[in-house]
């Protein structure tokens, strides 16, 4: 099956620092991206979509000079967290949509964990 | 809002079946049905979709009725590995996913 990587798997942070986490997939070109965070106990909620070579599409209540998304290729996109608060701990996690002719399949990535400190 | 609803959470015995119920009452005939899930502290895990028609895969049946407003999953040998939140989405291509509270499946030795 599709494979989409995350990276890093955990990161800790000071207050006000900015953490970069990239986004792969691995074994198929994605043209679109997803960004999703969870809180404990909470189901995924998205952040973003994120289109190859175009600006990314954020949802309602969520920051885009806060969270800077990158598509730069067909396999990679990153998410920034610029001027982390312990607030945005939270579990980061990307999806890559497989979009065959007939289905928006998304692969998701494994998850990165943020601490804010 | 999830256009879905499922049932907080189910306990099935190890070695039996697994049958997880979705309602989708107001699904729309180019909506597809599908499945994930997720084990603690990881992504979510792709398990099967469908449109109409009953589906199956190394990992699990997927069951949708006549009107496709309700389907199951069944795994049908559920080991203690099965054990993660089972989330069942309808979305119509080009469309987000839009994911619910899903269901809590314990199974249980």
């Amino acid at each position: 099956g599709a494979v989409v990587s995350q990276h890093p798997s955990r990161v800790i942070c000071k207050s006000g620092t900015s953490v970069k986490i990239e986004c792969r997939s691995l074994d198929f070109q994605a043209t679109t991206m997803f960004w999703y965070r969870q809180f404990p106990k909470q189901s995924l909620m998205l952040m973003a979509t994120s289109n190859e070579g175009s600006k990314a599409t954020y949802e309602q209540g969520v920051e885009k000079d806060k969270f800077l998304i990158n598509h730069a290729s067909l396999t990679l996109s990153t998410l920034t967290v610029t001027s982390a608060h312990p607030e945005d701990s939270s579990f980061y996690i990307c999806s890559a949509r497989d979009g065959g002719p007939s289905v928006d399949t998304q692969y998701f990535g494994p998850g990165t964990r943020l601490t804010v400190l | 809002d999830a256009k879905t609803t499922q049932p907080p959470s189910m306990d099935c015995a190890e070695g039996r079946a697994a049958n997880l119920p979705c309602n989708h009452s107001t699904i729309s005939g180019n909506e597809y049905v599908y499945w994930y899930r997720q084990i603690h502290s990881q992504g979510p895990q792709y398990i099967i979709h469908g449109l109409k028609n009953n589906e199956t895969n190394e990992m699990a049946s997927l069951i949708i009725t006549e009107d496709r407003k309700s389907s199951t999953l069944i795994l049908p040998h559920a080991t203690l590995r099965d054990t993660a939140v089972y989330y069942c989405i309808s979305q119509r291509r080009g469309q987000n996913f839009v994911f619910g509270p899903g269901t809590r499946l314990s199974v249980l030795p």
